[in-house]
């Protein structure tokens, strides 16, 4: 079965620091990677995915993840951070079809609540 | 852009009563979800579908059934509401290359009294 794990309930951050927002990964076959931010009250937004490739991903809003597979890890990153990048964070994994599994269920993990203080 | 639009933000039910929450996305997607948020729990599957009147359990049917009459609308039934349901609920779709992004509908918050 495949798992994600985000080690981290919540994350503090002061408002212009790099900030990092930890993701491991456990599945069967290759993975495809995602993190998405969820706003109060609000949906999921979609922020970058890794499929294959080059492992330094950059997506939405300065946010850029770095697989390593080695590490089965997804962590996503930010050089600067701002107020308004407080949310709720989502790391979420799939299996690649082409790795003969079966199921392309995708996998959520708990969630990481970031909080930028000015 | 993608829309997925659930009809119904914030519901307030009975227990017992049967319970509708609909979800139409507008970008002909094949695959359609509905997940479960609860605190402390992330996001957890409830059924999905891959196709018209097509059907899959999730981790977490129990206490809900799915139809999915016409490619864009999947709803979700909760057929005899409980309190142990008050939560959020997300839809979701994408196409079928499991490489491709799921995007998710703004939520449907129900409390069950």
């Amino acid at each position: 079965a495949q798992s994600v794990a985000q080690p981290e309930d919540q994350v503090n951050v002061a408002e212009g620091n790099p900030l990092t927002v930890k993701c491991t990964y456990s599945v069967s076959g290759n993975p495809y990677l995602f993190w998405y931010v969820q706003y109060p009250n609000r949906g999921l937004q979609f922020l970058l995915k890794y499929i294959t490739g080059d492992n330094l991903v950059k997506g939405s809003y300065g946010f850029e993840a770095e697989f390593n597979k080695s590490q089965t890890s997804f962590h996503l990153k930010k050089p600067s951070a701002l107020v308004s990048d407080s949310a709720l964070y989502f790391c979420a994994v799939r299996v690649s079809p082409y790795s003969g599994a079966g199921s392309y269920q995708l996998t959520f993990g708990k969630g990481t609540k970031l909080s930028v203080i000015p | 852009d993608v829309k997925v639009t659930q009809s119904s933000r914030y519901l307030v039910k009975r227990t017992g009563e049967k319970v509708f929450l609909e979800c139409v996305q507008d970008m002909d997607h094949e695959n359609m979800f509905w997940y479960r948020q609860d605190p402390g729990l992330g996001l957890r599957l409830i059924y999905f579908s891959y196709d018209v009147k097509m059907k899959e359990k999730g981790d977490i049917p129990e206490g809900y059934s799915v139809s999915r009459e016409k490619k864009e609308r999947f709803s979700l039934i909760l057929e005899s509401a409980s309190t142990n349901q008050t939560s959020m609920y997300l839809c979701a779709s994408e196409d079928r290359n499991p490489g491709n992004t799921i995007y998710f509908g703004e939520g449907s918050w129900l409390t069950v009294v």
